[in-house]
Protein backbone atom coordinates (compact mmCIF):
# COMPACT_ATOMS: atom_id res chain seq x y z
CA UNK A 1 0.00 0.00 0.00
CA UNK A 2 1.26 3.45 -0.07
CA UNK A 3 1.55 5.44 3.12
CA UNK A 4 3.10 9.08 4.23
CA UNK A 5 4.07 9.22 7.41
CA UNK A 6 4.85 12.43 9.57
CA UNK A 7 5.08 13.12 13.21
CA UNK A 8 1.47 13.99 14.60
CA UNK A 9 2.32 17.03 16.47
CA UNK A 10 5.71 19.46 17.80
CA UNK A 11 6.43 21.82 19.91
CA UNK A 12 9.35 24.56 19.31
CA UNK A 13 10.20 28.23 20.69
CA UNK A 14 9.78 31.72 18.81
CA UNK A 15 13.01 32.31 16.88
CA UNK A 16 14.26 28.39 16.77
CA UNK A 17 14.88 26.43 13.87
CA UNK A 18 12.71 23.21 13.41
CA UNK A 19 12.72 19.74 11.18
CA UNK A 20 9.45 18.66 10.06
CA UNK A 21 10.62 15.10 9.20
CA UNK A 22 7.98 12.86 6.35
CA UNK A 23 8.84 9.32 5.54
CA UNK A 24 7.16 7.17 2.22
CA UNK A 25 6.11 4.69 0.42
CA UNK A 26 4.51 5.04 -2.52
CA UNK A 27 4.09 3.10 -6.15
CA UNK A 28 6.22 5.56 -7.78
CA UNK A 29 7.82 8.94 -7.40
CA UNK A 30 6.91 12.17 -9.14
CA UNK A 31 8.03 14.64 -7.02
CA UNK A 32 7.13 15.50 -3.27
CA UNK A 33 5.60 18.79 -1.90
CA UNK A 34 5.05 20.66 1.23
CA UNK A 35 1.83 22.71 1.77
CA UNK A 36 1.17 25.07 4.90
CA UNK A 37 -2.19 24.76 6.51
CA UNK A 38 -3.37 27.30 9.17
CA UNK A 39 -6.54 26.08 11.24
CA UNK A 40 -9.57 26.27 9.22
CA UNK A 41 -8.11 27.17 5.91
CA UNK A 42 -7.37 25.78 2.69
CA UNK A 43 -3.61 24.10 2.65
CA UNK A 44 -1.13 26.69 0.50
CA UNK A 45 1.91 25.41 -1.24
CA UNK A 46 5.02 25.65 0.56
CA UNK A 47 8.04 23.68 -1.80
CA UNK A 48 8.70 21.10 -4.36
CA UNK A 49 11.20 18.76 -4.32
CA UNK A 50 11.72 15.99 -7.03
CA UNK A 51 15.44 15.61 -7.12
CA UNK A 52 17.71 14.69 -4.32
CA UNK A 53 18.88 17.60 -1.76
CA UNK A 54 18.20 20.82 -0.75
CA UNK A 55 15.46 23.37 -1.64
CA UNK A 56 16.16 26.47 -0.06
CA UNK A 57 13.28 29.47 -0.43
CA UNK A 58 13.79 32.39 2.41
CA UNK A 59 13.25 31.05 5.79
CA UNK A 60 11.80 27.76 4.72
CA UNK A 61 14.15 24.78 3.47
CA UNK A 62 12.99 21.33 1.70
CA UNK A 63 15.07 18.23 1.36
CA UNK A 64 14.79 15.00 -0.36
CA UNK A 65 16.55 11.74 -0.30
CA UNK A 66 14.52 9.49 -3.16
CA UNK A 67 16.53 6.26 -2.23
CA UNK A 68 15.38 6.61 1.61
CA UNK A 69 12.27 7.95 0.80
CA UNK A 70 12.84 10.61 3.08
CA UNK A 71 12.14 14.38 3.25
CA UNK A 72 12.33 16.90 5.87
CA UNK A 73 10.99 20.55 6.02
CA UNK A 74 12.88 22.91 7.83
CA UNK A 75 11.65 26.37 9.18
CA UNK A 76 14.38 28.63 10.54
CA UNK A 77 13.56 31.83 12.62
CA UNK A 78 10.42 30.97 13.62
CA UNK A 79 7.46 33.73 14.21
CA UNK A 80 4.20 32.59 15.96
CA UNK A 81 2.62 33.15 12.54
CA UNK A 82 4.42 29.93 11.37
CA UNK A 83 2.00 28.02 13.96
CA UNK A 84 0.34 25.48 11.69
CA UNK A 85 -0.04 22.62 10.34
CA UNK A 86 2.31 21.30 7.48
CA UNK A 87 1.33 18.60 4.87
CA UNK A 88 3.91 16.16 2.95
CA UNK A 89 2.37 14.73 -0.36
CA UNK A 90 4.38 12.60 -2.97
CA UNK A 91 2.50 12.44 -6.91
CA UNK A 92 2.95 8.93 -7.66
CA UNK A 93 2.93 6.79 -10.52
CA UNK A 94 -0.42 7.88 -12.04
CA UNK A 95 0.34 11.52 -10.48
CA UNK A 96 -1.96 11.35 -7.83
CA UNK A 97 -1.27 12.98 -4.59
CA UNK A 98 -0.75 10.78 -1.70
CA UNK A 99 -1.27 13.20 1.44
CA UNK A 100 -0.07 12.65 4.96
CA UNK A 101 -2.07 13.48 7.95
CA UNK A 102 -0.13 16.58 8.56
CA UNK A 103 2.65 17.91 11.54
CA UNK A 104 0.51 20.52 13.58
CA UNK A 105 3.65 22.87 14.57
CA UNK A 106 3.03 24.92 18.10
CA UNK A 107 5.42 27.71 18.12
CA UNK A 108 5.66 29.53 21.94
CA UNK A 109 6.85 32.61 22.89
CA UNK B 1 -13.15 35.78 -8.98
CA UNK B 2 -9.50 36.04 -8.30
CA UNK B 3 -8.17 31.96 -8.22
CA UNK B 4 -10.74 29.35 -6.96
CA UNK B 5 -13.95 29.70 -5.35
CA UNK B 6 -16.08 27.24 -3.35
CA UNK B 7 -20.12 27.25 -2.21
CA UNK B 8 -21.74 26.84 0.01
CA UNK B 9 -19.32 27.95 3.10
CA UNK B 10 -20.82 25.56 5.26
CA UNK B 11 -23.82 23.29 5.21
CA UNK B 12 -25.64 21.07 7.94
CA UNK B 13 -27.58 18.30 5.89
CA UNK B 14 -30.38 15.40 6.48
CA UNK B 15 -29.06 12.04 5.74
CA UNK B 16 -30.82 10.77 2.55
CA UNK B 17 -30.73 14.24 0.62
CA UNK B 18 -29.11 15.60 -2.03
CA UNK B 19 -25.86 18.16 -2.38
CA UNK B 20 -23.57 19.67 -4.92
CA UNK B 21 -21.15 21.32 -3.94
CA UNK B 22 -19.75 24.26 -5.95
CA UNK B 23 -16.21 24.99 -7.34
CA UNK B 24 -15.38 27.48 -9.95
CA UNK B 25 -11.75 28.66 -10.77
CA UNK B 26 -10.78 31.57 -13.40
CA UNK B 27 -7.08 30.96 -13.43
CA UNK B 28 -8.09 28.59 -16.92
CA UNK B 29 -6.32 25.57 -15.70
CA UNK B 30 -6.49 22.66 -17.05
CA UNK B 31 -6.85 19.86 -13.58
CA UNK B 32 -9.33 19.97 -11.36
CA UNK B 33 -9.84 17.73 -8.07
CA UNK B 34 -11.86 17.32 -5.16
CA UNK B 35 -10.64 16.14 -1.53
CA UNK B 36 -11.96 15.36 1.70
CA UNK B 37 -10.11 16.10 4.97
CA UNK B 38 -10.98 14.06 8.21
CA UNK B 39 -9.17 14.61 11.89
CA UNK B 40 -5.91 12.72 11.93
CA UNK B 41 -6.27 11.71 8.71
CA UNK B 42 -4.70 13.03 5.37
CA UNK B 43 -6.78 14.94 2.71
CA UNK B 44 -8.44 11.57 0.54
CA UNK B 45 -8.86 12.43 -3.34
CA UNK B 46 -12.20 11.67 -4.22
CA UNK B 47 -12.67 12.92 -8.03
CA UNK B 48 -10.58 14.24 -10.50
CA UNK B 49 -10.65 16.00 -14.15
CA UNK B 50 -7.16 16.50 -15.86
CA UNK B 51 -8.68 18.42 -18.52
CA UNK B 52 -12.38 19.76 -19.62
CA UNK B 53 -15.20 16.85 -21.05
CA UNK B 54 -13.36 13.68 -18.50
CA UNK B 55 -13.28 12.44 -14.92
CA UNK B 56 -11.94 10.07 -12.87
CA UNK B 57 -12.16 8.41 -9.74
CA UNK B 58 -9.71 8.95 -6.76
CA UNK B 59 -9.08 7.02 -3.70
CA UNK B 60 -12.43 7.52 -2.15
CA UNK B 61 -15.16 7.60 -5.14
CA UNK B 62 -18.37 5.73 -3.43
CA UNK B 63 -21.16 8.25 -3.13
CA UNK B 64 -19.82 10.63 -5.15
CA UNK B 65 -19.83 11.95 -8.54
CA UNK B 66 -18.52 14.89 -10.41
CA UNK B 67 -19.14 16.52 -14.04
CA UNK B 68 -16.60 18.72 -15.97
CA UNK B 69 -18.61 20.45 -18.69
CA UNK B 70 -16.22 23.24 -19.21
CA UNK B 71 -12.69 24.62 -18.15
CA UNK B 72 -13.88 26.72 -14.83
CA UNK B 73 -16.55 24.81 -13.34
CA UNK B 74 -16.12 21.18 -11.66
CA UNK B 75 -19.69 20.39 -9.17
CA UNK B 76 -19.31 17.95 -6.85
CA UNK B 77 -22.81 15.74 -6.07
CA UNK B 78 -23.54 13.64 -2.65
CA UNK B 79 -26.70 11.63 -4.53
CA UNK B 80 -27.70 10.50 -1.06
CA UNK B 81 -26.00 12.26 2.27
CA UNK B 82 -24.94 9.76 4.85
CA UNK B 83 -23.47 10.75 8.10
CA UNK B 84 -19.91 9.20 7.27
CA UNK B 85 -19.56 11.97 4.45
CA UNK B 86 -19.32 14.59 7.54
CA UNK B 87 -16.29 16.24 6.48
CA UNK B 88 -14.49 19.29 4.96
CA UNK B 89 -14.19 19.09 0.85
CA UNK B 90 -11.33 21.27 -0.63
CA UNK B 91 -11.46 21.77 -4.45
CA UNK B 92 -7.99 22.47 -6.18
CA UNK B 93 -6.96 22.97 -9.44
CA UNK B 94 -3.62 22.98 -11.40
CA UNK B 95 -2.78 24.31 -14.78
CA UNK B 96 -1.78 20.40 -15.73
CA UNK B 97 -1.14 17.36 -14.08
CA UNK B 98 2.62 16.43 -13.52
CA UNK B 99 5.70 18.46 -13.80
CA UNK B 100 6.02 21.59 -11.00
CA UNK B 101 2.35 22.44 -11.23
CA UNK B 102 1.48 22.86 -7.36
CA UNK B 103 -1.88 22.51 -6.66
CA UNK B 104 -3.88 25.86 -5.30
CA UNK B 105 -6.78 25.02 -3.08
CA UNK B 106 -10.23 27.18 -2.56
CA UNK B 107 -11.35 27.86 0.75
CA UNK B 108 -13.15 24.76 1.41
CA UNK B 109 -17.17 23.69 2.28
CA UNK B 110 -17.63 22.52 6.17
CA UNK B 111 -20.17 20.07 5.55
CA UNK B 112 -22.74 17.89 7.87
CA UNK B 113 -24.84 14.99 7.41
CA UNK B 114 -27.40 14.18 10.02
Amino acid sequence: GQNIDQPTEMTATEGAIVQINCTYQTSGFNGLFWYQQHAGEAPTFLSYNVLDGLEEKGRFSSFLSRSKGYSYLLLKELQMKDSASYLCAVRDSNYQLIWGAGTKLIIKP
Amino acid sequence: IAGITQAPTSQILAAGRRMTLRCTQDMRHNAMYWYRQDLGLGLRLIHYSNTAGTTGKGEVPDGYSVSRANTDDFPLTLASAVPSQTSVYFCASAAREGGYNEQFFGPGTRLTVL
